[in-house]
């Protein structure tokens, strides 16, 4: 079966530093990888989407960025983080050719 | 382009009580339709979705929602609220076919009052 690990399930990290986020898939191969930002008391905005390595697509301009070294592992990254990027941040990742998207259980990132 | 739209980012029903929760969508192409539920501190579940064929689809907990073409929208139900239920929902869009994935609504916390 297929899983989907994503840590750390929580950050504090203070302005100006930077952050790094990682997603791994197990159990399938070639998965189309997403990362999306929950805002408080906003939707789901997805961020970044892969469907292959080294291959990303970058919805929101900002001073986030993502990274697909391997087949089934998603990277978010910043190299400055601001209080802005505070939120919940999911990564999921669905087969291609297949509607259904499978989430990882989340990171609550605190910007301070 | 496709967008979602929640009616109502806050709803409260008492238990056993009728569940509805409200969603349109737009889209320039026929559009799959999702409803995913989220508890507190935990990531998304899928509770149902809407590719073809029968327009009302059943899904997980005893959830169901219809899919209307006409008025463009997917509104979610469950005949009896249990506290359990209690969580945000959010309905969200995908264009068939495209790598980009789901468009969200901006969600529903839904309150089961005792």
């Amino acid at each position: 079966s297929q899983t989907i690990h994503q840590w750390p399930a929580t950050l504090v990290q203070p302005v100006g530093s930077p952050l790094s986020l990682e997603c791994t898939v197990e159990g399938t191969s070639n998965p189309n990888l997403y990362w999306y930002r929950q805002a408080a008391g906003r939707g789901l905005q997805l961020l970044f989407y892969s469907v292959g390595i080294g291959q990303i697509s970058s919805e929101v301009p900002q001073n986030l960025s993502a990274s697909r070294p391997q087949d089934r592992q998603f990277i978010l990254s910043s190299k400055k983080l601001l209080l802005s990027d505070s939120g919940f941040y999911l990564c999921a990742w669905r087969r291609i050719a297949n509607e259904k998207l499978f989430f990882g259980s989340g990171t609550q990132l605190s910007v301070l | 382009a496709q967008s979602v739209t929640q009616l109502g980012s806050h709803v409260s029903v008492s238990e056993g009580a009728l569940v509805l929760l409200r969603c349109n969508y737009s889209s320039s192409v026929p559009p799959y339709l999702f409803w995913y539920v989220q508890y507190p501190n935990q990531g998304l579940q899928l509770l149902l979705k809407y590719t073809t064929g029968a327009t009302l689809v059943k899904g997980i907990n005893g959830f169901e929602a219809e899919f209307n073409k006409s008025e463009t929208s997917f509104h979610l139900t469950k005949p009896s609220a249990h506290m359990s239920d209690a969580a945000e929902y959010f309905c969200a869009v995908s264009e068939r076919g495209s790598a980009r994935q789901l468009t969200f609504g901006s969600g529903t916390q839904l309150t089961v009052l005792p």
